[in-house]
């Protein structure tokens, strides 16, 4: 069972619509982290949220913590080409110390 | 370029050899992480390091694999003896330890024959 659950796992949308990608879990984390990876790339960091209920924008991107700190998500609007990727959530466990724990990823892919 | 960097970027081997891969973390990061992430998953935490110390090890994390990190700023991960299984893209991260925000390098993918 993976901790950190993500959906959906793959999703193929057309320019200008908007989406929203889920990350849950039955655990509580004191930080969660939002990246982008492209194929053979590493992860890029988007955000960094840590207070329950936080919400935070990136131009086109929000992004918001739950209020018990087990699930977040990730909202897009007017998606574009450029927006396709991997998306992966991942976080700091209150238990578990300063490793992350991922979830598997949405694959997004914009057509224009 | 203040980012963190990875070398070599690609590694082809034969089963059975040894490799060694570099991390060079973000200069001021204390922290620095290695991951291991196979195809369509995400990456899966290896061992971590705060300064000179390896602070933390993963169950996956054989003892056919051994991280360094000497001088508390690179520091380099071997595999002994790789196996086919070792496939995969190793990753290093580095941070200083605040709400455990973490920046990645851009990967070292490892084939073994």
């Amino acid at each position: 069972t993976q901790l950190l659950e993500q959906s959906p796992q793959f999703l193929s949308i057309q320019e200008g619509e908007n989406l929203t990608v889920y990350c849950n879990s039955s655990s509580v984390f004191s930080s969660l982290q939002w990246y982008r990876q492209e194929p053979g790339e590493g992860p890029v960091l988007l955000v960094t949220v840590v207070t329950g209920g936080e919400v935070k924008k990136l131009k086109r991107l929000t992004f918001q913590f739950g209020d018990a700190r087990k699930d977040s998500s990730l909202h897009i609007t007017a998606a574009q080409p450029g927006d396709t990727g991997l998306y992966l959530c991942a976080g700091a466990l209150e238990t578990s110390g300063s490793r992350l724990t991922f979830g598997e990823g949405t694959q997004l892919t914009v057509n224009p | 370029d203040t980012g963190v960097s990875q070398d070599p970027r690609h590694k082809i081997t034969k089963r059975g050899q040894n490799v060694t891969f570099r991390c060079d973390p973000i200069s001021e990061h204390n922290r620095l992480y290695w991951y291991r992430q196979t195809l369509g998953q995400g990456p899966e935490f290896l061992t971590y390091f705060q300064n000179e110390a390896q602070l933390e090890k993963s169950r996956l994390l054989s003892d056919r694999f051994s991280a360094e990190r000497p001088k508390g700023s690179f520091s380099t991960l071997e595999i002994q003896r790789t196996e086919q299984g070792d496939s995969a893209m190793y990753l290093c991260a580095s941070g200083t330890g605040a709400w455990e925000t973490q920046y990645f390098g851009p990967g070292t993918r490892l084939l073994v024959l």
